[in-house]
């Protein structure tokens, strides 16, 4: 059974700082990777697909990253910004359904 | 997002009642998915879709039916709501890249 863990649970920092939310994935055999924004109350925004063939893909100050030989993939935000702040999803495709399987989630605070 | 909404957006119920939720897409894809996310158990799967009258069972499958009778439409059902069905359901659908696109949500209170 695939499971996807994120690390940190919860990042507070201050606006203009960089930062790299974290995500492994047990089950190597993948198909694609996806992060996800998600606001409080809302549904959940796709930032950034990943294709199991490819290594990063870039969207403005987003760039994500996917190591599928070591189960890992990295999410990294240039510049925060407090518009920035939201919990972020990592999800990876898998299984004969094309299952999407979540992480937890990271909780984002960019302070002002 | 444009390609996929669902309804209602709100709903209270009593327990006992059945409940049907829909999802509507235009982007003809052949996958489509019903979640439900809860706080401490994030989005889980609850059944899904690989084309017409094709379904199958996710992971929290117990009291849930669903049914898609056209492409664009995947319903899911629940016979006789529970509380414990108290959720926020998302359906999404997935194109021919893989990506997953979600729909806004139903958030269901089974009183």
């Amino acid at each position: 059974k695939q499971e996807v863990t994120q690390i940190p649970a919860a990042l507070s920092v201050p606006e203009g700082e960089n930062l790299v939310l974290n995500c492994s994935f047990t089950d190597s055999a993948i198909y694609n990777l996806q992060w996800f924004r998600q606001d409080p109350g809302k549904g959940l925004t796709s930032l950034l697909l990943i294709q199991s063939s490819q290594r990063e893909q870039t969207s403005g100050r987003l760039n994500a990253s996917l190591d599928k030989s070591s189960g890992r993939s990295t999410l990294y935000i240039a510049a925060s910004q407090p518009g920035d702040s939201a919990t972020y999803l990592c999800a990876v495709v898998s299984g004969s359904a094309r299952q999407l399987t979540f992480g937890s989630g990271t909780q984002l605070t960019v302070l002002p | 997002d444009a390609g996929i909404t669902q309804s209602p957006r709100h709903k209270v119920t009593e327990t006992g009642t059945p409940v049907t939720l829909r999802c509507h897409q235009t982007e003809n894809h052949r996958y489509m998915y019903w979640y439900r996310q809860d706080p401490g158990h994030g989005l889980r799967l609850i059944h899904y879709s690989y084309g017409v009258k094709d379904t199958d069972k996710g992971e929290v499958s117990d009291g849930y039916s669903v049914s898609r009778s056209k492409t664009e439409d995947f319903l899911l059902t629940l016979e006789s709501a529970t509380s414990s069905q108290t959720s926020v359901y998302f359906c999404a659908i997935s194109g021919n890249r893989g990506g997953y696109t979600f729909g806004s949500g139903t958030r269901l209170t089974v009183v």
